[in-house]
């Protein structure tokens, strides 16, 4: 079945340091991608997404480009801020049905 | 605009007896989702509703575990005969749709059930 496999956490990165996670997917057909944050003691955040191969989803500084040939949907910051420090969950949508298939999810810290 | 709304925020359950979690999605949203995020699980889908169509309940665990939506709205999750490895947070989510694929899911803040 589907599947999304993302980078183990937690990762610690100083203020201003340049951010990557890795996410890598197992799909049939072509599905849509997404990432989602969960900031301390709050819900489920869409960040952003890509629907189709070479697309960019970006939001907040983030960046994540869709590959098909990789079928990676790796997140990428410039310069992460202390309250960049979240969970970070990448996940997949196929297009038969609705539901969303989730990373194990990236705890990020960021120190000042 | 209200956005996905859950309750109780909180529940401590004794093992064997049933529990209900209430899901209010956005008005106006057709598809609703269940998923349960526990630290040896990580995300799981439960459920899924779509407007009048059958459930998709395929990630449901066990027949201990049902859901309905009434009225195309709210919706509530049951489940029977609670054990220790329920505890988790229950997440339900709403879209306008369930397809086309972009459509966005809204996450209400959960559900943490703790089973003594």
């Amino acid at each position: 079945g589907d599947s999304v496999t993302q980078m183990e956490g937690p990762v610690t990165l100083s203020e201003e340091a340049f951010l990557t996670i890795n996410c890598t997917y197992t799909a049939t057909g072509y599905p849509s991608l997404f990432w989602y944050v969960q900031y301390p003691g709050e819900g489920l955040q869409l960040l952003l997404k890509a629907t189709k191969a070479d697309d960019k989803g970006s939001n907040k500084g983030f960046e994540a480009t869709y590959r098909k040939e990789t079928t990676s949907f790796h997140l990428e910051k410039g310069s992460v801020q202390v309250s960049d420090s979240a969970v970070y969950f990448c996940a997949l949508k196929d297009n038969q049905g609705g539901k969303l298939i989730f990373g194990q999810g990236t705890e990020l810290s960021v120190k000042p | 605009g209200a956005g996905v709304s859950q309750s109780p925020s909180n529940k401590v359950t004794e093992k064997g007896k049933d529990v209900e979690l209430r899901c209010d999605p956005i008005s106006g949203h057709t598809a609703l989702y269940w998923y349960r995020q526990s630290l040896g699980q990580g995300l799981e889908f439960l459920i899924y509703f779509q407007g009048n169509s059958a459930p998709d309940k395929s990630g449901l665990p066990s027949d201990r575990f049902s859901a309905e939506r009434t009225g195309g709205s709210v919706s509530t999750l049951t489940i029977q005969r609670t054990q220790q490895e329920d505890s988790a947070v229950y997440l339900c989510a709403s879209s306008l749709r369930g397809q086309p694929i972009a459509y966005e899911q809204y996450f209400g803040p959960g559900t943490r059930l703790t089973v003594t």
